[in-house]
C-alpha cells in the first residue's frame, strides 16, 4: 500500500500551459505539505495544509495554487508555467501534535519538465 | 548564505569505511535536528533525529548535534553499497523543517 502517493510522476509541456499534480495519503494524517526540489537537490517548502487549512505560505509566484478538498489530499496547480518552474515536486503528510514535529512521510516525486 | 549549508558531495569511500558527514546552520531557533536519506528518483526518507545538543546511536548510524557551534554530524559506521544515496540534513524550529541540499554518498563494493 503506498502511503503517499502523487499523480502524475512525470509532466513535459509547454511554458505558459497550465498543469495540476494531485497527491493523496492514507496514513491518516492531519496535515499535507508542497515541497519543490530543484536540479541542486535542495528541497524547500512551498505550501502546508493542517486539516484543510493553509497554515505555511511561502514566497512562492500566485501561479502556485494549492488547494486541499479534505485531509487526506492536497493537489497543487500551476499557471502560465515558466522554465524555471522545472523541478521535482513531492507531497508530503506528517501527524502533528506529537512534540516531534519532523517525520514528513514523501511521495515519490512529480517530475515537471517545462519546454 | 542558506541556512542550512551541506557539501553536495559526491563523497566516494569503499565498503566498510565510515561515512562522515555534516551541515552547519545559522537559525538559533532550531531544536529538533532530522537526517533524511533520499535514493535516487525517491522521496526523501527519515533516518534519524535528535534533540536539541548531544549523541544518538540507532544501528550503524550515529547523530552529533553541537548548538554552541551550530554544526550537525551523521556518521555511518561499515558502510554497504546500499547506503549509496544521497544525505539531506533538516533542523526544525516549530512544525518547519529547513533542508540542507544534501551530500550524495556512493559506497563502492
Amino acid at each position: 500500500d503506498t502511503a503517499v502517493s502523487q499523480t502524475p510522476k512525470y509532466l513535459v509541456t509547454q511554458m505558459g500551459n497550465d498543469k495540476s499534480i494531485k497527491c493523496e495519503q492514507n496514513l491518516g494524517h492531519d496535515t499535507m505539505y508542497w515541497y519543490k526540489q530543484d536540479s541542486k537537490k535542495f528541497l524547500k517548502i512551498m505550501f502546508s495544509y493542517n486539516n484543510k487549512e493553509l497554515i505555511i505560505n511561502e514566497t512562492v509566484p500566485n501561479r502556485f495554487s494549492p488547494k486541499s478538498p479534505d485531509k487526506a489530499h492536497l493537489n497543487l496547480h500551476i499557471n502560465s508555467l515558466e522554465l524555471g518552474d522545472s523541478a521535482v515536486y513531492f507531497c508530503a503528510s506528517s501527524l502533528t501534535g506529537t512534540g516531534f514535529p519532523g517525520e514528513l512521510f514523501f511521495g515519490e516525486g512529480s517530475r515537471l519538465t517545462v519546454l | 548564505q542558506k541556512e542550512v549549508e551541506q557539501d553536495p558531495g559526491p563523497l566516494s569511500v569503499p565498503e566498510g569505511a565510515i561515512v562522515s558527514l555534516n551541515c552547519t546552520y545559522s537559525n538559533s531557533a532550531f531544536q529538533y535536528f532530522m537526517w533524511y536519506r533520499q535514493y535516487s528518483r525517491k522521496g526523501p526518507e527519515l533516518l534519524m533525529y535528535t534533540y536539541s545538543s548531544g549523541n544518538k546511536e540507532d544501528g550503524r548510524f550515529t547523530a552529533q548535534v553541537d548548538k554552541s557551534s551550530k554544526y550537525i554530524s551523521l556518521f555511518i559506521r561499515d558502510s554497504q553499497p546500499s547506503d549509496s544515496a544521497t544525505y539531506l540534513c533538516a533542523p526544525a524550529a516549530g512544525n518547519k523543517l529547513t533542508f540542507g541540499g544534501g551530500t550524495r554518498v556512493l559506497v563502492k563494493p
